[in-house]
């Protein structure tokens, strides 16, 4: 079975631009955790959702936003890109609503680059 | 706020060594705990998951304990090896209501040939 995968794979933009990063959780997962990874420091929670409903959201401006589409695939969308935005953009997704009883799994991100 | 502390930042053994990494956290309600594998600009995989009734879960040359009343889970890895060079991240995740983990900074490791 294929792992998590997200689209694209690295991508500059310039600020005040908009950006849409995409993912695909593994089959049969109902929930999708988006994280933002700046360079030396920990992923820190964005959203989450499951079943097309945002479960919880992390300290982020409304600049950010998400959608899950019924086919439990999802995006992240980022508005008024800043340069610190410039990060690595990680997708997890799990079989159930948190996670609890099981791994959350990760894909291999997007690397924005925001000049 | 749940608070997670990876020590230390960096780490440098020869190999054959045994490396033992440390995470600590604030708030001890928690619901698991895992321990993840980064390589330079790379996603996460996942090494180990240990739930808050365990004290230990094993794969392979890794053995990860937690002492959730202390805050403390410590990631062993037995016999090092040059591929086991790669930044070692620790998350915790908080019952109801709260789906996010919260992950350290990491811990770096390189294992010298």
């Amino acid at each position: 079975d294929a792992g998590v995968t997200q689209s694209p794979t690295h991508l500059i933009k310039t600020r005040g631009q908009h950006v849409t990063l995409r993912c695909s959780p593994i089959s049969g997962h109902k929930s999708v955790s988006w994280y933002q990874q700046v360079l030396g420091q920990g992923p820190q929670f964005i959203f989450q959702y499951y079943e097309k409903e945002e479960r919880g959201r992390g300290n982020f401006p409304d600049r950010f936003s998400a959608r899950q589409f019924p086919n439990y695939s999802s995006e992240l969308n980022v508005n008024a890109l800043l340069l610190g935005d410039s990060a690595l953009y990680l997708c997890a997704s799990s079989l159930y609503e948190t996670g609890l009883q099981e791994t959350q799994y990760f894909g291999p991100g997007t690397r924005l680059l925001v000049l | 706020k749940q608070e997670v502390t990876q020590i230390p930042a960096a780490l440098s053994v020869p190999e054959g060594e045994n490396l033992v990494l440390n995470c600590s956290f604030t708030d001890s309600a928690i619901y698991n705990l895992q321990w993840f594998r980064q390589d330079p600009g790379k996603g996460l995989t996942s090494l180990l998951l240990i739930q808050s009734s365990q004290r230990e879960q094993t794969s392979g040359r890794l053995n990860a304990s937690l002492d959730k009343s202390s805050g403390r889970s410590t990631l062993y890895i037995a016999a090092s090896q040059p591929g086991d060079s790669a930044t070692y991240l620790c998350a915790v995740l908080r019952p109801i209501n709260d789906y996010k983990l919260s992950f350290g900074a990491g811990t770096t490791v390189t294992v010298r040939a």
